[in-house]
């Protein structure tokens, strides 16, 4: 089974400021694919930022990039430019390339707030 | 990707009743996703909903419970029975974005509280 980890309950960061969100996973699994999503107080889950084990590359998107280390198993998301908007809880989560509708499994998330 | 709309957005019911929530999909997809998230943490799937069989409940929850029906590809409804101040959480349906891994977009919920 796989899990995720976020250890971070919360974070603060002022506004045009940079913050860095941590989550490791664990799994047996060596194809896979790592997702970011972000669920700000109106309650809509958001996909923000997605990577795929099998690219070394990290993945970005606009302000939002990512930290992939495979053999650690880490996958952190990097929030450059911080702006009030995103203000919201963060989740990792995971999920197996073994064909459609494969599970994605959540970390426990964290809130991120950004100061003005 | 394909866009959920589900309802209600939020309800306030007593105990003992019990609460359908609905989740239309723009486009045909083959499997739907119910959730449960418990005020302040992170999201469960309760079950996965297949068009033309009984759903497929995940372990904590079962049928008589969160009864699921999925009448076709572009519908499907949760029925959370018999509800405890313990219900009290946000439902959220998913379906897949596309195939290859691109993730799974989401209904924006109904924040059920149970007095």
């Amino acid at each position: 089974a796989q899990t995720v980890t976020q250890s971070q309950p919360e974070m603060s960061v002022q506004e045009a400021e940079t913050v860095t969100l941590s989550c490791t996973y664990d799994t047996s699994e060596n194809n896979y694919y790592l997702f970011w999503y972000k669920q700000p107080p109106s309650r809509q889950m958001i996909l923000v930022i997605r990577q795929e084990a099998y690219k070394q590359q990290n993945a970005t998107e606009n302000r939002f990039s990512v930290n992939f280390q495979k053999a650690a198993k880490s996958f952190s998301l990097k929030i450059s430019d911080s702006q009030l908007g995103d203000t919201a809880m963060y989740f990792c989560a995971f999920m197996k390339a073994t064909g459609a509708n494969s599970k994605l499994t959540f970390g426990k998330g964290i809130t991120l707030s950004v100061r003005p | 990707s394909a866009v959920i709309s589900q309802k209600p957005s939020r309800d306030i019911c007593q105990r003992g009743t019990s609460l359908t929530i609905q989740c239309q999909v723009d486009s045909q997809v083959t499997m739907m996703f119910w959730y449960r998230q418990q005020p302040g943490q992170s999201l469960t799937l309760i079950a996965t909903a297949n068009q033309g069989s009984e759903a497929t409940y995940e372990s904590g929850f079962v049928i008589d419970k969160f009864p699921i029906s999925r009448p076709n590809l572009t519908f499907s409804t949760l029925t959370v029975s018999n509800m405890s101040p313990e219900d009290s959480s946000i439902y959220l349906c998913s379906v897949e974005v596309a195939r290859g891994g691109y993730g799974y977009t989401f209904g924006s919920g109904t924040r059920l509280t149970v007095v």
